[in-house]
């Protein structure tokens, strides 16, 4: 079975840091990008980083740019996102996702992790 | 403010066709394709639509989507009770290099 699964969440103070991680089984990790995306609670689906195979080309929203960081162990079949200096407004449920198409593609996510959830607090 | 408009609800009763807009720029929907998200309470985002108007497998054909220029829409035709659930646009924006989300629409089967 494709599967992503998210791990790390939790409950931090405002400033601190979290690394959350995807594990991924039933493909081959090594094919395709991978997005994180995040909902905060009540609100709709924002977008958070983009990395492609190789790990070799990373995108971030501006919101998260310099704070966040995308990582990925391709031998491990897994995805990281270490979060620093952490905000309220970070607080959420955070999903990987898969690019829909093996290769570096900026295609639809056709497959999500169950999330996990970050709670920032002052 | 997302940087896709959508309207926050639509409503219709059961058998009917309803449909959900997206408007962008051309940085974005102009330029780029259109997907479609589907989300129940409680889970995680579904793939409805990709590339515009192609659906994965395993999506009824009752779901459809559309593009013209910088705007784009999702059908849904005879509308069931288990479609009730918050829909999503989303494309990636060339001036962003990001993708971009609609703000969700919540559709409710009356």
């Amino acid at each position: 079975e494709v599967q992503l699964v998210e791990s790390g969440g939790g409950l931090v103070q405002s400033g601190g840091s979290l690394r959350l991680s995807c594990t991924a089984s039933g493909f081959t990790f090594s094919s395709y990008s991978i997005n994180w995306v995040r909902q905060a609670p009540g609100k709709g689906l924002e977008w958070v980083s983009y990395i492609t195979t190789s790990g070799s080309t990373k995108y971030y929203a501006d919101s998260v740019k310099g704070r966040f960081t995308i990582s990925r162990d391709n031998a491990k079949n897994s995805l990281y996102l270490q979060m620093n200096s952490l905000r309220d407004e970070d607080t959420a449920v955070y999903y990987c996702a898969r690019g829909q198409i093996s290769g570096d593609y900026l295609d639809g996510m056709d497959v999500w992790g169950q999330g996990t959830t970050v709670t920032v607090s002052s | 403010q997302s940087v896709l408009t959508q309207p926050p609800s639509a409503s219709g009763t059961p058998g009917q066709r309803v449909t959900i807009s997206c408007s962008g720029s051309n940085s974005n929907i102009g330029g780029n394709f259109l997907y479609w998200y589907q989300q129940f309470p409680g889970t995680a985002p579904r793939l409805l639509i990709y590339r515009n108007d192609q659906r994965p497998s395993g999506v009824p054909d009752r779901f459809s989507g559309s593009k013209s220029g910088t705007s784009a829409s999702l059908a849904i035709s005879g509308l069931r009770s288990e479609d009730e659930a918050d829909y999503y646009c989303a494309a990636w924006d060339d001036s962003l290099s990001a993708w971009v989300f609609g703000g969700g629409t919540k559709l409710t089967v009356l």
